[in-house]
């Protein structure tokens, strides 16, 4: 059950598009399309961006896009605002019918 | 809408036990899978454990596997974590969330601190 690997920190300018990786294996990214992106602002509880690698929850603005190819799966922010300043996190379903999130990618609005 | 509250946190000896517990409300609670998740100071998220409406489909990580038993009351709208035989390494904010397995997870709770400490 190791962690999905995602890139410690990204950062970009306000208005600049940003893209987050999540790899995984054969098994978990790779195997299913249950791909899920989580976004978690300081001392607060994680709220869910994106389902199913590429669907957006009601109320989630439309600056927010996933894909995935092969084990890797990627969220995208564009026209980057402040709000979007926050740890963001993967998680995927697993072929060992457990779930795993990934390591966290902290995002920095410059 | 949907709110999940989370109890029964605090801090406990190594090796010893502690239940924590999540009220539901706002939704059709014994309709979903519900999780623990948990997370250590200035680290992660970690999944610990999925329950299915059920109760029939069980899983834990295998950090936890042994030591930990998820359980759910759907008359009580209540989720509950059984913890023994607690390490350093348990000490963790925990949320309660909805979903688990191949549902995402939709609503979180605002978090429990169990602090594993002598």
């Amino acid at each position: 059950q190791s962690a999905l690997t995602q890139p410690a920190s990204v950062s970009g300018s306000p208005g600049q598009s940003i893209t987050i990786s999540c790899t995984g294996t054969s098994s978990d990214i790779g195997l299913y399309d249950y791909v899920s992106w989580y976004q978690q602002h300081p001392g607060k509880a994680p709220k869910l961006m994106i389902y199913d690698v590429s669907d957006r929850p009601s109320g989630v603005s439309d600056r927010f896009s996933g894909s995935k190819s092969g084990n890797t799966a990627s969220l995208n922010i564009s026209g980057l605002q402040p709000e979007d300043e926050a740890d963001y996190y993967c998680g995927s379903y697993t072929s060992s019918k457990t779930d795993v999130f990934g390591t966290g990618t902290k995002v920095t609005v410059l | 809408q949907a709110q999940l509250v989370e109890s029964g946190g605090g801090l406990v000896n190594p090796g010893g036990s502690l239940t924590l517990s999540c009220a539901a409300s706002g939704f059709t609670f014994s309709d979903f899978f519900m999780s623990w998740i948990r997370q250590a100071p200035g680290k992660g998220l970690e999944w610990v454990s999925y329950i299915s409406s059920s109760s029939y489909h069980i899983n834990y990580a295998d950090s936890v596997k042994g030591r930990f038993t998820i359980s759910r009351d759907n008359a009580k709208k209540s989720l509950y974590l059984q913890m023994s035989g607690l390490r350093a390494d348990d000490t963790a904010v925990y949320y309660c969330a909805r979903g688990g397995g191949v549902t995402n997870f939709w609503v979180w709770g605002q978090g429990s601190l169990v602090t594993v400490s002598s």
